[in-house]
């Protein structure tokens, strides 16, 4: 199975920051990626598909980038709402595999 | 509205089963992989098991093969997920999640863009 690697597995951020997620996966999977938030207590939500694909309704402050091993989650002003944990999947070949998250914090 | 509204968890002893129901009104069932995903208590996310649209591709991760079965009727807009011989570690929250299958010319995408409110599984004597 594809392991993905996340880190950092948490962080602190303010509000305004700019921040930045990196999914690291243990083969090639071309832009076979989504990402998604999850607040406690609620189902994840989708942010990101095919890397880079805003998915309709979703903050443009949200980003993805990424191709092959490599992605990049990036908020470009953390607002209030984001603070969460975000999760990688990658969808190249089965099982699919997640990323072990990265909580947002407030600092 | 488009949603997707789990049942069926609950309490059960190790080795015992559970059936899992997903009801999805509001959007043309039919038409779209399904999925299964599982979040242990204080843990991250888990895809469990993928069901093609007409039932033709199943696939499931290794720790519950054999165990669990994935399984739709169309003609009631629900998905299923029957567990055998469970085990403590099974002990979760199950979310049943639509695949919208985005396709860029021969590429597909999963993108899970509807996930149910969850149901309960806890595994214990």
């Amino acid at each position: 199975a594809i392991q993905m690697t996340q880190s950092p597995s948490s962080l602190s951020a303010s509000v305004g920051d700019r921040v930045t997620i990196t999914c690291r996966a243990s083969q090639g999977i071309r832009n076979d990626l989504g990402w998604y938030q999850q607040k406690p207590g609620r189902a994840p939500k989708l942010l990101i598909y095919a890397a880079s694909s805003l998915q309709s309704g979703v903050p443009s402050r949200f980003s993805g980038s990424g191709s092959g091993t490599d992605f990049t989650l990036t908020i470009s002003s953390l607002q209030p709402e984001d603070f969460a944990t975000y999760y990688c999947l990658q969808d190249y070949n089965y099982p699919r595999t997640f990323g072990q998250g990265t909580k947002v914090e407030i600092k | 509205e488009v949603q997707l509204v789990e049942s069926g968890g609950g309490l059960v002893q190790p080795g015992g089963s559970l059936r899992l129901s997903c009801a999805a009104p509001g959007f043309t069932f039919s038409s779209y992989w399904m999925i299964w995903v599982r979040q242990a208590p204080g843990k991250g996310l888990e895809w469990v098991a993928t069901i093609k649209q007409d039932g033709s591709e199943i696939y499931y991760v290794d720790s519950v093969k054999g165990r669990f079965t994935i399984s739709r009727d169309n003609a009631k807009n629900s998905l299923y997920l029957q567990m055998n011989s469970l085990r403590a570690e099974d002990t979760a929250v199950y979310y049943c999640v639509r695949d919208r299958d985005f396709i860029d010319g021969s590429r597909h995408y999963d993108a899970l863009d509807i996930w149910g409110q969850g149901t309960k599984v806890t595994v214990s004597s």
